[in-house]
């Protein structure tokens, strides 16, 4: 069946400017993720959403940062004013629920120029 | 929160040699220890998990086992092959009623498998 489902694969934006990703997970998953990955770096925990709740997002780092997952499927991590330290590849990741494997999505590699 | 430390960063083996990579972690709760697998440029991959009821899993050529009391854990790659190159991750977490199942991951390993 099909897996997590992230777009763009890549975006490029100018530094202040502001940006949506979009992560689709996997179909009747209760459990979503965000990560960030820098290079050579192991994923590091952004925020997690139970339903439509972001039950955690005690990994966003700032209050640019802001994640909705409004009907408690597709999640859209969004981004104002980025930074050129924003530029990472980050990583959606759903399961069935809280007790079960993560999947991970191909990602979305974020340039700020 | 949860620290998760990974060695080696790097690992180089000949080909039919075995690989271990091993991991510590902080958090006594934790009892949830999957690895992933990442090509470069692709998803990170499950390849094998373990619970903390349990010492050992194994999977063909991969094991992994678990001290609970030392808070470690290793991944053994065994009879190892060019297509084993990759970073591999180790992550932990605490599953179960009242938490959310994230994933704290140890900062990789890459492994280069020569033929």
């Amino acid at each position: 069946g099909a897996g997590v489902s992230q777009t763009p694969s890549n975006k490029v934006t100018e530094k202040g400017k502001y940006v949506e990703l979009r992560c689709d997970p996997i179909s009747g998953h209760t459990a979503l993720y965000w990560y960030r990955q820098s290079l050579g770096q192991g994923p590091e925990f952004l925020i997690y959403f139970q339903g439509t709740g972001a039950a955690d997002d005690s990994g966003l780092p700032n209050d640019r940062f802001f994640a909705v997952r409004p009907e408690g499927s597709v999640s859209t991590l969004k981004i104002q004013r980025t930074e050129r330290g924003d530029s990472a590849v980050y990583l959606c990741a759903s399961s069935l629920n809280v007790n079960s494997p993560l999947h991970f999505g191909n990602g979305t590699r974020l340039t700020v120029t | 929160g949860e620290n998760v430390e990974q060695h080696p960063s790097t690992l180089s083996v000949q080909e039919g040699d075995s690989a271990v990579i091993k991991c510590t972690y902080s958090d006594s709760a934790s009892n949830y220890f999957p690895w992933y697998k990442q090509e470069l440029g692709k998803r990170p991959q499950l390849i094998i998990d373990i619970r903390s009821n349990v010492g050992e899993k194994k999977d063909q050529r991969i094991a992994v086992t678990l001290n609970k009391t030392a808070k470690h854990f290793s991944l053994h790659i065994t009879e190892t092959q060019p297509e084993d190159s990759a970073v591999y991750f180790c992550a932990a977490s605490t599953q179960g009623s009242g938490n959310t199942g994230k994933l704290i991951f140890g900062q990789g390993t890459t492994l280069q498998v020569k033929p």
